[in-house]
């Protein structure tokens, strides 16, 4: 069956330190691949995507994201993290119908 | 990107009852979508929803007990019907923008008393 797992559901992380959220997806095809950052009682937010091309992907905030075609894998990476950045995180992948499919999320938490 | 009005922000309503909410988008779009998100849950897609068809609805959601306009390309109603307090969520409305990806609005906070 077709899924996008995030096998992380919580994750603590200094302010400073590095952080990496992962994200697995099961499809046939190679999907279009999102991030989506939600703060506490707000939307959703883009941070970055991937359609084609480059693996390697910048977004705002500081976030880029590489695109593993072998190991189905999509996760995000930021080098130093800030207090700013503790939020709920949310993979999402699309395929040709543009139906968009959500992971379960991954919330982060970022201490002093 | 497409910049998306949806409204109310938040409502408190009485079981029984029926909530619609509104998304207006800012420029032309031919693909909207709804979703709910449950409290402490991801997002789950409700229907897509086209101009000038009817809205096609996943599994588990049914066009009675959740109707969706779509009278013209930017602008979607959802309304939720027969609430009961199952149905507290956030909703939110989403549209694809080709080269873009998906924009989403700031939700509809909803709770059924």
């Amino acid at each position: 069956a077709q899924s996008v797992t995030q096998p992380d559901i919580h994750i603590t992380v200094s302010e400073g330190a590095s952080l990496e959220l992962r994200c697995n997806y099961s499809y046939g095809a190679t999907p279009y691949l999102f991030w989506y950052v939600q703060s506490p009682g707000q939307g959703l937010q883009l941070l970055l995507k991937y359609f084609s091309g480059d693996t390697l992907v910048q977004g705002i905030k500081g976030f880029e994201a590489e695109f593993k075609r072998s190991q189905s894998s999509f996760n995000l990476r930021k080098p130093s993290v800030h207090w700013s950045d503790a939020a709920e995180y949310f993979c999402a992948v699309a395929l040709n119908d543009y139906k968009l499919s959500f992971g379960a999320g991954t919330t982060v938490t970022v201490r002093a | 990107s497409a910049v998306i009005s949806q409204k109310p922000s938040r409502d408190i309503c009485q079981r029984g009852t029926s909530l619609t909410i509104q998304c207006q988008v800012d420029s032309q779009v031919t693909m909207m979508f709804w979703y709910r998100q449950q409290p402490g849950q991801s997002l789950t897609l409700i229907a897509t929803a086209n101009q000038g068809s009817e809205a096609t609805y996943e599994s588990g959601f049914v066009i009675d007990k959740f109707p969706i306009s779509r009278p013209n390309l930017t602008f979607s109603t959802l309304t939720v019907s027969n609430m009961s307090p199952e149905d507290s969520s956030i909703y939110l409305c989403s549209v694809e923008e080709r080269g873009y990806g998906y924009t989403f609005g700031s939700g509809t906070r909803l709770t059924v008393v």
